[in-house]
């Protein structure tokens, strides 16, 4: 069945250095690719997300590549700030099964 | 204010003892669903419902039942708690389905004793 893996589950930086989360996934069919930022104790919010017609997504310090054929995409987050500091999911929504899954999650800390 | 609610926030029960979780959303939303989440293993989803009395199974939904008998609210309903569902649970909704913003509760942590 439909699968996304999500690297890597922990991941710890300097503040002002970037960060790189990269999920792939299975389904070709899979067309909506959003991240979620869930900050400790909170609820998920979305922070950015990208369609399968659209290579690159940038939004002030975060950005999102796709790369299709490959299969996996990746959430970019320069000059890293503590209030970085969260879990950040990554989901794919396929077209074939009209399902959102959602990675396992990476813990992201931005040490000061 | 846009929004989803949960109650309880959190909740201590004991095994067999049946529970309700509530869910209301004030944004008009048809589509709406249930998450729970356990460390490692992401967000995954228990049931949706993409109208008023349309709901389906995700993919866990075992042990679970759902109604939707409004539009605002999506209950989650556990009928006989077991320790293999204490987990922090998250309903959520949106306005053109799956491949749009979700909007989250702010979670309910149970814990089946």
């Amino acid at each position: 069945g439909e699968n996304v893996e999500q690297h890597p589950s922990t991941l710890s930086v300097q503040e002002g250095d970037s960060a790189v989360i990269k999920c792939t996934y299975s389904d070709s069919a899979s067309n909506y690719f959003p991240w979620y930022k869930q900050e400790l104790g909170k609820r998920p919010q979305l922070i950015i997300d990208i369609r399968s017609n659209v290579g690159e997504k940038k939004d002030q310090r975060i950005a999102v590549t796709l790369n299709k054929t490959a299969k996996h995409f990746s959430l970019h987050i320069t000059e890293t700030q503590p209030e970085d500091s969260a879990v950040y999911f990554c989901a794919t929504f396929s077209s074939n099964t009209g399902k959102l899954i959602f990675g396992q999650g990476t813990t992201l800390q931005v040490k000061p | 204010e846009a929004q989803v609610t949960q109650n309880p926030r959190y909740l201590i029960t004991v095994t067999g003892k049946k529970l309700t979780v509530t869910c209301s959303q004030n944004m008009n939303h048809e589509y709406m669903s249930w998450y729970r989440q356990d460390p490692g293993l992401g967000l995954r989803q228990i049931y949706y419902s993409m109208n008023v009395e349309v709901t389906d199974k995700g993919d866990v939904p075992e042990g679970y039942k759902v109604s939707r008998k409004e539009k605002r609210n999506f209950p989650l309903i556990l009928e006989s708690p077991s320790p293999n569902q204490t987990s922090l649970y998250f309903c959520a909704s949106s306005f053109r389905g799956w491949a749009d913003t979700q909007y989250f509760g702010p979670g309910t942590r149970l814990t089946v004793l």
